[in-house]
């Protein structure tokens, strides 16, 4: 079935220390793997994202990874600052059939200053 | 508009109550989903629109829940006779076509008493 797992559920750092946030998929004919920062009621934010097609992908202090064959994803976050602390939400497109997302269960970031 | 526009910002409603929450998606953008955010959770799959015609909704929970989006812009989800379990936060994302980046909304916050 249609599932994916995200961990930490919470993870805590140090300001200037990095995060690393991983998650895994289920359905191997996923081609897209955005990750998402939702603040306090707010809606979810796009950060950055991923094709299957690249190995890794950056954008200033955040990158993200991608391993096809172990179906594993990850967010990474270097120097991280207070306001980085949020929810992180990995996804992947669903291919079967239609464009769905299947999103993980979150991640709650504390930056400690 | 610049990005997805939900309204209402939060709705309570008496339990048994019908309800509407309308979404105005990014201008231009063909595809659109909701999705049912619950507390602490990530959110989950309801509906997918790719212009006027629902391409998915396998994520719908009932028959008390329907979307419509009669001119391929604004989607409108109904939910009859509403259940206390239907409180969650509301979201809806639009993206310029189904494989493409989604944007979302801040979400509706419904609250059934």
């Amino acid at each position: 079935g249609e599932n994916v797992e995200q961990h930490p559920s919470t993870l805590s750092v140090q300001e200037g220390d990095s995060a690393v946030i991983k998650c895994t998929y289920s359905d191997s004919a996923s081609n897209y793997f955005p990750w998402y920062k939702q603040e306090l009621g707010k809606g979810p934010q796009l950060i950055i994202d991923i094709r299957s097609n690249v190995g890794e992908k950056k954008d200033q202090r955040i990158a993200v990874t991608l391993n096809k064959t172990a179906k594993h994803f990850s967010l990474h976050i270097t120097e991280t600052q207070p306001e980085d602390s949020a929810v992180y939400f990995c996804a992947a497109k669903w291919r079967g059939g239609t464009y769905k997302y299947i999103f993980g269960t979150g991640t709650r970031l504390k930056v400690l200053a | 508009g610049a990005g997805v526009s939900q309204t209402p910002s939060n709705k309570v409603t008496e339990k048994g109550k019908y309800v509407e929450l309308r979404c105005d998606p990014i201008s231009g953008h063909t595809a659109l989903y909701w999705y049912r955010q619950s507390l602490g959770q990530g959110p989950e799959f309801l509906i997918y629109f790719q212009g006027t015609g629902a391409a998915d909704d396998s994520g719908l929970p009932n028959d008390r829940f329907f979307a419509v989006r009669p001119e391929g812009s604004v989607s409108t989800l109904k939910i009859q006779r509403t259940e206390r379990g239907d409180s969650a936060v509301y979201l809806c994302a639009s993206s310029s076509s189904g494989d493409t980046e989604a944007f979302f909304g801040q979400g509706t916050r419904l609250t059934v008493v």
